[in-house]
C-alpha cells in the first residue's frame, strides 16, 4: 500500500533555503505532488512532478526526485514569512486518481 | 469557476446530533475526494467518488458516517451519530480531466467541533 512521510517542524532563518523531504513507498507511483496549506485554508498545489523526471524549476521553487530511493524534495530559496505554512506531499499514480498525503512539514520562518 | 464549495465553514455540535457537510465540485470535474483532517492523524481520504458512483470508501472510520453524491454539481458526508472524536476539519477536493489529470483543487474546509 501507500505511505508517504515527512518530518513534522522546519525552522528556517528569513532569506535562507528551505529544504523539505519526504519519503514513499510506492515504486509505481506516477506522480508526485508538493501542496502548501496555509492557516484557516485548503490546500494548494504549489508544483509537482512525474515519475521519470529527476528536477523540476519554478521560480523560488526546486524539485528533485530520487526514484531509486523514494525520496522527493522541496527547496525553496530565499525564504519570506509569507512562506510560513504546512507542506504536504503527495502521490498518486495511473489508473488511480485518489492522492496519498504525508502528515505535512510546518515550516516557520525566524525573522 | 468559484473552485470547490462546501459548507459550513464551521459547525459545532452537540454528541449524538447528526452532522452533515456539503460540497459542491468544480464543474466538469469526475473525481470528487473527502479528506479528513486531525493533528493525529494528518490528511486522511475518507471516500472517492467518480463519476457519482463511491469507488474507494475503505477510509470511512465507521458505519456511522456515509456520504452521497445525488448528482455531478452536488456531495454530502453525513455523521450520525456525532463523537467528540470525529471533531476534525474536513476536506472536499475534486479533479477532472482537462490536458490530462488535473491536479486536485480544494475547498477550504469545514471545520467540525463535536462537544
Amino acid at each position: 500500500g501507500e505511505d508517504v512521510e515527512q518530518s513534522l517542524f522546519l525552522s528556517v532563518r528569513e532569506g535562507d533555503s528551505s529544504v523539505i523531504n519526504c519519503t514513499y513507498t510506492d515504486s509505481s507511483s506516477t506522480y508526485l505532488y508538493w501542496y502548501k496549506q496555509e492557516p484557516g485554508a485548503g490546500l494548494q498545489l504549489l508544483t509537482y512532478i512525474f515519475s521519470n523526471m529527476d528536477m523540476k524549476q519554478d521560480q523560488r521553487l526546486t524539485v528533485l526526485l530520487n526514484k531509486k530511493d523514494k525520496h522527493l524534495s522541496l527547496r525553496i530559496a530565499d525564504t519570506q514569512t509569507g512562506d510560513s505554512a504546512i507542506y504536504f506531499c503527495a502521490e498518486s499514480k495511473i489508473g488511480n486518481e485518489k492522492l496519498t498525503f504525508g502528515t505535512g512539514t510546518r515550516l516557520t520562518i525566524i525573522p | 469557476d468559484a473552485g470547490v464549495i462546501q459548507s459550513p465553514r464551521h459547525e459545532v455540535t452537540e454528541m449524538g446530533q447528526e452532522v452533515t457537510l456539503r460540497c459542491k465540485p468544480i464543474s466538469g470535474h469526475d473525481y470528487l475526494f473527502w479528506y479528513r483532517q486531525t493533528m493525529m492523524r494528518g490528511l486522511e481520504l475518507l471516500i472517492y467518488f467518480n463519476n457519482n458512483v463511491p469507488i474507494d470508501d475503505s477510509g470511512m472510520p465507521e458505519d456511522r458516517f456515509s456520504a452521497k453524491m445525488p448528482n455531478a454539481s452536488f456531495s454530502t458526508l453525513k455523521i450520525q451519530p456525532s463523537e467528540p472524536r470525529d471533531s476534525a476539519v474536513y476536506f472536499c477536493a475534486s479533479r477532472g480531466y482537462g490536458q490530462g489529470l488535473t491536479e486536485a483543487f480544494f475547498g477550504q474546509g469545514t471545520r467540525l467541533t463535536v462537544v
